[in-house]
Formats: C-alpha cells, sequence, structure tokens
C-alpha cells in the first residue's frame, strides 16, 4: 500500500539553527500539507500546498517558515531560526484530487519529532 | 469556517464493552468528515470516512460511525473494545481540499 515518508524520525537542534523537514508524499497525490503536534496539545495546521504554491496556510506560518517541493517527489518544510516552541511532532500529508472532494482522504507520515534546544 | 468538538478529552472502558467517542462539528457547506487513530508514538491512520454516500461509516477494526446532520454529530462506536483499541482518535472535519480541521482528540483508555 502506498505511503508518505517522512525523514528524519527525529531531530535534536540548537535554537536559533535552521531545520528541513522531509516528506515524501504518494506518488498520484497533488495536494501536500504539513501539520504539527506540540507534546499534549491538538494537531494544527500550518499549510497546504498545491499547483507549486501555498494553497492556504495558518497564522503559525509565519516569515520562519517556507515549503517548497524541489523536484517531483519530496516536498519539504524549513524552519529557519528554530525556537523553543517549535518543539513538536510534524505530519507530513498527501491528498489525491477527484471529481469529488468529500470523497477524498489524506493521508498522514508517521511524522518527525523536532526537539529545539 | 469549519470546526471540531470532540466532547471527551478521556474514556475508559472494560474489553469487551461498547465505545463511544463523541464529536460534533461546525461547517459553512457538506463537509467531509473522518476519524483518525493515533496509537503512542505512531503516526496518524484513517479509521473511516464520511463521504454522502451513505450516514453510517463502516471504519476498520470493527470502529463505525454515524453522520447526524440534524445534530451536527459524527460519533465514534465500536460494540466490544479490545485492548489494542487503546490509543488517541480524532475526528476530522474538511470543506474543500485547502484544510483539515482536527479535533483536540479523546483517548481511549481500555482496561482488562
Amino acid at each position: 500500500e502506498p505511503e508518505v515518508t517522512q525523514t528524519p524520525s527525529h531531530q535534536v537542534t540548537q535554537m536559533g539553527q535552521e531545520v528541513i523537514l522531509r516528506c515524501v508524499p504518494i506518488s498520484n497525490h497533488l495536494y501536500f500539507y504539513w501539520y504539527r503536534q506540540i507534546l499534549g496539545q491538538k494537531v494544527e495546521f500550518l499549510v497546504s500546498f498545491y499547483n507549486n504554491e501555498i494553497s492556504e496556510k495558518s497564522e503559525i506560518f509565519d516569515d520562519q517558515f517556507s515549503v517548497e517541493r524541489p523536484d517531483g517527489s519530496n516536498f519539504t518544510l524549513k524552519i529557519r531560526s528554530t525556537k523553543l516552541e517549535d518543539s513538536a511532532m510534524y505530519f507530513c500529508a498527501s491528498r489525491a484530487i477527484r471529481d469529488d472532494p468529500l470523497n477524498t482522504e489524506a493521508f498522514f507520515g508517521q511524522g518527525t519529532r523536532l526537539t529545539v534546544v | 469556517a469549519q470546526s471540531v468538538t470532540q466532547l471527551d478529552s478521556h474514556v475508559s472502558v472494560s474489553e469487551g464493552t461498547p465505545v463511544l467517542l463523541r464529536c460534533n462539528y461546525s461547517s459553512s457547506y457538506s463537509p467531509s468528515l473522518f476519524w483518525y487513530v493515533q496509537h503512542p508514538n505512531k503516526g496518524l491512520q484513517l479509521l473511516l470516512k464520511y463521504t454522502s454516500a451513505a450516514t453510517l461509516v463502516k471504519g476498520i477494526n470493527g470502529f463505525e460511525a454515524e453522520f447526524k446532520k440534524s445534530e451536527t454529530s459524527f460519533h465514534l462506536t465500536k460494540p466490544s473494545a479490545h485492548m489494542s483499541d487503546a490509543a488517541e482518535y480524532f475526528c476530522v472535519v474538511s470543506e474543500g481540499y485547502s484544510t483539515l480541521t482536527f479535533g483536540k482528540g479523546t483517548m481511549l483508555l481500555v482496561s482488562p
């Protein structure tokens, strides 16, 4: 069964450093997402991406964040200067496009646990 | 705007007894509704989805959910809990492709 893969599974970084989280969506999917889950809190939407541009973004997704689809398979989330409060589990997801959007679910990766120290 | 309310942060059941996890949603349009499950240290797995074809939806591992438009609810049920069902469950609403909105999650605890 096709799946979304994320690397690395864990990353520890120092405050102020840049990190890039990587995702390989399912190959025929066209809509991509990043979500995060701070420990003990709800899953929060960060950004959605379609047709090589951001479709929608949340208030969390400020100038410190950026997304890119550098080639035909990868989808990355970059945090330019990490803060302690960026520590969270980051989930990538992808979704197919069909005539009926009600009939398409998002497939999530296993997540990258980011720890900022 | 869409939103989801999961009414219980924790639900405790005994193995073999029924499970009910409650979810209410708010949506301006006809939404898609999903239940995802997250086992400890694992990713998010789709349990089931409502896509307007039928109001009673069957998912994996014996779970079901019923869409009730009049009550704006999409409660998740299972007739008989198993120890392996212990996990966190998320109700999710989507009004198209651009976002999926998660509820706060319900932790299901199953005791022997």
